[in-house]
């Protein structure tokens, strides 16, 4: 069966750096684009970034353009999101979710348990 | 990339149907048929049980449904039950290549 797991989360300083993994199994990871959603505690979803299952294209969201990065390994069927320039409002759980197959319309169709990030001096 | 917009709250006894309703704009609810609803129980991940407007994944009961009309889309939730209490989110894919969630619906189940 699909199976996202996310590590790398933790408390970081205002301005820091942090890398998040998302590990995926029980699927062909290397055919599907892969999301990165977050939510601050007692919040709403926010989409935040999206890269192609050949990681030929990424998408951001405005408030991380420019500071996240989305990359892949697909030989290690292994999601990525580099963060920097971190700041208060970035903290959140963390979530990876495969793209449906077939919808061009970004579609979460599995998700991980997600990934608490806390950005606090 | 404003939020889609979403009631704080709905609810409903069991048995009942309730609807939520997502507004967006031209830009992205009414100028594609790419909404989604998600589900969230508390310290649970999101679950899928709407996409592309209208469309249940294999496992979702057929109590779910949806519908779009302009730049807003709604879930119906018919035969309302108990575990159906959760947090509800629609997105919809955007004219820029992007996703926008609304800011979520919260179903009490009474």
């Amino acid at each position: 069966q699909v199976h996202l797991v996310e590590s790398g989360g933790g408390v970081v300083q205002p301005g820091r750096s942090l890398r998040l993994s998302c590990a995926a199994s029980g699927f062909t990871f290397s055919t599907y684009n892969m999301h990165w959603v977050r939510q601050a505690l007692g919040k709403g979803l926010e989409w935040v970034a999206v890269i192609r299952f050949d990681g030929s294209n990424e998408y951001y969201a405005d408030s991380v353009k420019g500071r996240f990065t989305v990359s892949r390994d697909n030989s290690k069927n292994t999601l990525y999101l580099q963060m920097n320039s971190l700041r208060a409002e970035d903290t959140a759980v963390y979530y990876c979710a495969r793209d449906k197959e077939g919808s061009s319309g970004w579609v979460g169709d599995y998700w991980g348990q997600g990934t608490l990030v806390t950005v606090s001096s | 990339q404003s939020a889609l917009t979403q009631p704080a709250s709905v609810s409903g006894s069991p048995g009942q149907s309730i609807t939520i309703s997502c507004t967006g704009t031209s830009s992205d609810v009414g100028a594609f048929n790419y909404v989604s609803w998600y589900q969230q129980h508390p310290d649970k991940a999101p679950k899928l049980m709407i996409y592309e407007v209208s469309n249940r994944p294999s496992g979702v009961p057929d109590r779910f449904s949806g519908s779009k009309s302009g730049n807003t889309a709604s879930l119906t939730i018919s035969g309302l039950r108990a575990e159906d209490e959760a947090d509800y989110y629609c997105s919809s894919y955007t004219s820029s290549t992007t996703l926008v969630f609304g800011g979520g619906t919260k179903l009490t189940v009474l």
